[in-house]
């Protein structure tokens, strides 16, 4: 059981290029989350789904888009990165609403 | 709104000393309640949740927490703390479809 798992570990984009953080988890769980946590701050939640193919915004959706074709996977997209988007980024899955929240180790990205 | 305040940014505490992390919350009904752990490069790994019943919480690395509905509290304690438990620590409330994170306490241990 990997559990979450996120690639890449660290990226480092130029501004105005794009990509896709990955994130796979492997419990069967419905609910699925990306967050993004700024040096020495707590987390903000980006997007979050409730299950394949829903999707719904979190307290800071902007520059970022989701998509969520199967249970296992739901990957965050960053188009036009710019430098307020430098952060390191975390998954989490979940079995339902309100439940505990299982974490991937994060994609650190740096955007220059 | 729901929210979750850890009053404490850093708290640094000595070795074998105990140790006591306060989070308030508020939230309109019974809520789900959550201490979550960050190790530095690290995810978030939870250590204790509370649901319901006893109020009074064991979680792992011998942490507890308590839930006390009058003061909207569910601080989190350790009798004696070992330099592996320098962390930051978060506290999360359960709401609707998400939980919401407290900013976090940033735990130091002298030796």
């Amino acid at each position: 059981n990997a559990g979450v798992t996120q690639t890449p570990k660290f990226r480092i984009l130029k501004i105005g290029q794009s990509m896709t953080l990955q994130c796979t988890q492997d419990m069967n769980h419905n609910y699925m989350y990306w967050y993004r946590q700024d040096p020495g701050m707590g987390l903000k939640l980006i997007y979050y789904s409730v299950g394949a193919g829903i999707t719904d915004k979190g307290e800071v959706p902007n520059g970022y888009n989701v998509s969520r074709s199967t249970t296992e996977d739901f990957p965050l997209r960053l188009e036009l990165a710019a430098p307020s988007q430098t952060s390191v980024y975390f998954c989490a899955s979940s079995w339902g609403t309100g439940a505990e929240q299982y974490f991937g180790p994060g994609t650190r990205l740096t955007v220059t | 709104a729901q929210s979750v305040t850890q009053p404490d940014i850093h708290i640094t505490v000595s070795e074998g000393a105990s140790l006591e992390l306060r989070c308030n919350y508020s939230y309109g009904a019974t809520p789900y309640l959550f201490w979550y752990v960050q190790s530095p490069g690290q995810g978030l790994q939870l250590l204790l949740k509370y649901f319901s019943g006893d109020t009074l919480v064991q979680g792992i690395k011998g942490f507890e927490a308590e839930f006390k509905r009058s003061q909207s509290s569910f601080n989190l304690r350790k009798p004696s703390v070992h330099w592996s438990d320098a962390a930051e620590y978060f506290c999360a409330v359960g709401s609707y479809n998400k939980l919401i994170f407290g900013a976090g306490t940033r735990l130091a241990v002298h030796p």
